[in-house]
């Protein structure tokens, strides 16, 4: 089982619709990343949060750190968000090595 | 320019040549890491500089990769020997600070496919 999930792997929308992708992990946390990545492989990095909620224009990241899931959601959803979503920990034991999940590709279509 | 900067953007190499891949990292950057990446998969984290210190290479996979921070600046991933499977995309991140609750800033990688 991997130390990091994503779901779903895929994902496709209708240009304005809200949409969340789901992160679980199984290893204690000190921050949890996600990123965007588009086609060429370029990532930017969107939030970094150890608790609560984050958010930044139209995207919203929230963490629960009892249930070790974290949610990444995108409001009025427009076709230049279509990327890859991708979730990545760094663990209490090692806080500078990040764990990654493989990522929901979305695509949001006009 | 502001960001990470990684070359060459795609390199092919036969299989057996050795290949050097250079980043440079955003100035005053403390931590540098290196990461590869399948297709279809998440990045996977291959080894971890503090200004010229390498402080965790569990991640590269074989004793033909090498990396190096001379300066503490840009650093070079050397494969020698280079086989099919290690074509992947190779990033690198640079972040400000030592410990892990800095986010990382990443370039956009080189695609290194092995014939």
């Amino acid at each position: 089982k991997n130390e990091v999930e994503q779901s779903p792997q895929n994902l496709t929308a209708q240009e304005g619709e809200f949409i969340t992708i789901n992160c679980s992990y199984s290893v204690g946390i000190s921050a949890l990343h996600w990123l965007q990545q588009h086609p060429g492989g370029g990532i930017v990095s969107l939030f970094m949060l150890s608790s609560g909620k984050k958010k930044h224009g139209r995207l919203i990241a929230t963490i629960n750190i009892q249930e070790k899931h974290s949610s990444l959601h995108i409001t009025a959803s427009h076709p230049r968000d279509s990327a890859v979503y991708i979730c990545a920990v760094g663990t209490t034991y090692n806080t500078d090595k990040l764990i990654f999940g493989t990522g929901t590709r979305l695509q949001v279509f006009p | 320019g502001a960001g990470v900067s990684q070359s060459p953007r795609y390199k092919v190499a036969k299989r057996g040549q050795d290949v050097a891949l250079r980043c440079d990292p955003i100035s005053g950057h403390v931590s540098l890491f290196w990461y590869q990446q399948a297709l279809g998969q998440g990045p996977e984290f291959l080894t971890y500089f503090q200004n010229e210190a390498q402080l965790d290479k569990s991640g590269l996979p074989s004793d033909r990769f090498f990396a190096e921070r001379p300066e503490g600046s840009v650093s070079t991933l050397k494969i020698q020997r280079t086989q099919q499977e290690d074509s992947a995309v190779y990033l690198c991140a640079s972040s400000l600070a030592r410990t892990g609750r800095q986010p990382q800033h990443f370039g956009d990688g080189t695609r290194l496919s092995i014939l």
